[in-house]
This record gives C-alpha cells, structure tokens and sequence, in this order.
C-alpha cells in the first residue's frame, strides 16, 4: 500500500523555467515531509523539508508548500538549471507508533532540464 | 565531515547464499536505517536502530536482519538468498531516532544469480 505517491513519472522543464513537482499522501499520522534527489549510482540527498505546522519552507531556488486539508505537497524550482536533472523522490514521516523513525518514499519523479 | 559509508559498493551472490553489509554512520550519529531500493517496489523500509536496539522494523520476511554496534556502525544480513533480492541497498543515518532527516550513504548494489 503505497502511502505517499509522486503520479508523475516524469518531468521536462526548460532551462530558466519553474518545474513544479508533486506529491500525495494518505496517512494522518505523518507530520513531517522531505525531498530528497537522486543522481544515477548515488545514494539520495536531502534537499528540503517541511513540518506539518507550517505551510511552506524556502531555500533558495527551492521552495516546498504543504496543503495539510488536502494531504499534498509540491517542490518548486525556480529557475531551472540543467544539474537540477535527477530524480526526486518525496517521502514523509511521523512523531508516533510505526511511523517514528522511518521515511516513506513515493516512487520518484524524473525531472529533466534541458537547455 | 564524512558521510555515510557503505561497503561493499557492488556485490554478486548466488541463490542460497547468504550476505552482509556494512554500514558507517556519519560521526555523532546514533540512528542508522536501512531500505531495499528495486524497480518494481521503489524505496522500501528494512528496519531502524538506536543505541543497538531495533526500534522499527518494515514488512520484509526474516531472512534481513540486522544489528548495530556500540559505534553506532551498523551491518545487516540477508541470508538464504533468492533472486528477487537483487537491489539497491541504502543505509541512513540521522542524530537520533526521532530526526527526522536522515542523510543516506550511496548504497550497495547486490546481485543475486
């Protein structure tokens, strides 16, 4: 049962473009939310984050916003560069019982800037 | 600051066999988790520990296993290999069980023939 699901396998974006990634997630229980990206033989980084308190969290080029009543959240990058091509994965976690201590991930989406 | 260190890098077995691996967590981290990364079932949760004890554990059958030392260092252990074990498989660590950002190593890739 896949509690958190990225519906869009895929991403094409132009260089200097926003590229809008989304995520969905089931399970009340999870109060915190992460990016992480994936380059090819590499394990994946922690990108941003953001905590069920707030709504949206900034870091530079990157901005991540959390609609709590609907149970999504989105990753903008803004622009888009061509070394932002990889693929990011969006996971969630919890403060309680089974979901303490672990990430769930959805199954990725491959984002390519082209030039 | 060193990140997380996972070894081997790339490992072949057969069917039957059994496998560790090994795990070093970023330094004055006490949390280490590990997942199975494959095409079919994306990132899936193994299990997690703290302070050498197994906090959680994810839906996998007894075959994995795992343990961690004093060094917070971690290993674990598939054993009675089968095919579908083939995948990526990431470790992570965080400053304790309850942070949750969690910086993973760059995996090892095991295949099973």
């Amino acid at each position: 049962d896949q509690q958190v699901k990225q519906n869009s396998p895929s991403l094409s974006v132009q260089e200097g473009r926003i590229s809008i990634l989304n995520c969905d997630y089931t399970n009340s229980m999870f109060d915190y939310f992460l990016w992480y990206k994936k380059y090819p033989a590499e394990g994946p980084t922690f990108l941003i984050s953001i905590s069920s308190i707030k709504d949206k969290n900034e870091d530079g080029r990157f901005t991540v916003f959390l609609n709590k009543s609907a149970k999504h959240l989105s990753l903008h990058i803004v622009p888009s560069q061509p070394g932002d091509s990889a693929v990011y994965f969006c996971a969630a976690s919890g403060v309680r019982g089974s979901t303490l201590g672990r990430l769930y991930f959805g199954r990725g989406t491959q984002l390519t800037v082209w030039p | 600051k060193a990140g997380v260190t996972q070894t081997p890098r790339y490992l072949i077995k057969t069917r039957g066999q059994q496998v560790t691996l090994s795990c070093s967590p970023i330094s004055g981290h006490r949390s280490v988790s590990w997942y199975q990364q494959t095409p079919g079932q994306g990132l899936q949760f193994l299990f997690e520990y703290f302070s050498e004890t197994q906090r959680n554990k994810g839906n996998f059958p007894g075959r994995f296993s795992g343990r961690q030392f004093s060094n917070s260092r971690s290993e674990m252990n598939v054993s009675t290999l089968e095919l579908g074990d083939s995948a990526l498989y990431l470790c992570a660590s965080s400053k304790d069980y309850s942070e949750n950002i969690q910086y993973f190593g760059a995996g090892t890739r095991l295949s099973v023939l």
